[in-house]
């Protein structure tokens, strides 16, 4: 158990609609990362929040957005959902956002219909 | 893009005897790390070696980096049945201003009972 936590773990809806995905850190970790793994893209960096700033961003799409909390915990919003969209996507935390471990949460697996 | 670049893609070993993966990248790295993978589950930190560093070793882990090559191998000794997963090298770009892991596509291994 990596101390990161991820809601919900399934999650099944069709085209077009809107879900948000729920990431908590491990305790006392600033910097929260999304990730998405598909069959054909593999693991992709989405973007990177470090106390509730946003520091880098990756191949995440304009339907895509995300914020962190004052909490530290982080809510990856997903939009006008496309087939293309089905994938797990993985929370990361760690503790300063810069040259360390990144410790992966359970992964919520979206399926769009 | 994928950064790192693993192989073999897929490894079939029996129990007791030694696996090695390769991971090659294309940048300059601050460090690299090896995640371990089961099926459709989150990704476990194995290990982390930074650029300046040429071998580390963790338990039946061993890892070694080479950044003339810009290569890194990991060797897991006596094998179990419960190693069995997917193995995936990560890379933290150097100068890049962010943290972000850059992922290979990964190695399957399966250690035969």
């Amino acid at each position: 158990d990596s101390g990161v936590t991820q809601t919900p773990k399934h999650l099944i809806t069709a085209t077009g609609q809107r879900v948000t995905l729920r990431c908590s850190p491990r305790s006392g970790d600033l910097s929260v990362y999304w990730y998405q793994q598909s069959l054909d893209q593999g693991l992709q960096f989405l973007i990177q929040y470090y106390n509730g700033e946003e520091r880098a961003k990756g191949n995440i799409l304009e339907r895509f957005s995300a914020q962190q909390f004052p909490d530290l915990h982080s809510e990856l919003n997903l939009s006008s959902l496309e087939l293309g969209d089905s994938a797990l996507y993985f929370c990361a935390s760690s503790p300063t956002g810069e040259r360390d471990t990144q410790y992966f949460g359970p992964g919520t697996r979206l399926t769009v219909l | 893009s994928q950064q790192g670049e693993e192989d073999p893609q897929a490894l079939s070993i029996q129990e007791g005897e030694n696996a090695t993966m390769n991971c090659s990248y294309k940048t300059s790295i601050n460090n690299l790390q090896w995640y371990r993978q089961n099926s459709g589950r989150g990704l476990v930190h194995l290990i982390l070696i930074r650029s300046n560093e040429r071998e580390k070793h963790s338990g039946r882990l061993r890892v070694t980096l080479d950044t003339s090559k810009k290569s890194s191998s990991l060797l897991i000794t006596a094998s179990r049945a419960a190693d069995t997963a997917s193995y995936f090298c990560a890379t933290v770009i150097s100068g890049a201003g962010s943290y972000q892991l850059t992922f290979g596509k990964g190695t399957k291994l399966s250690v035969i009972p």
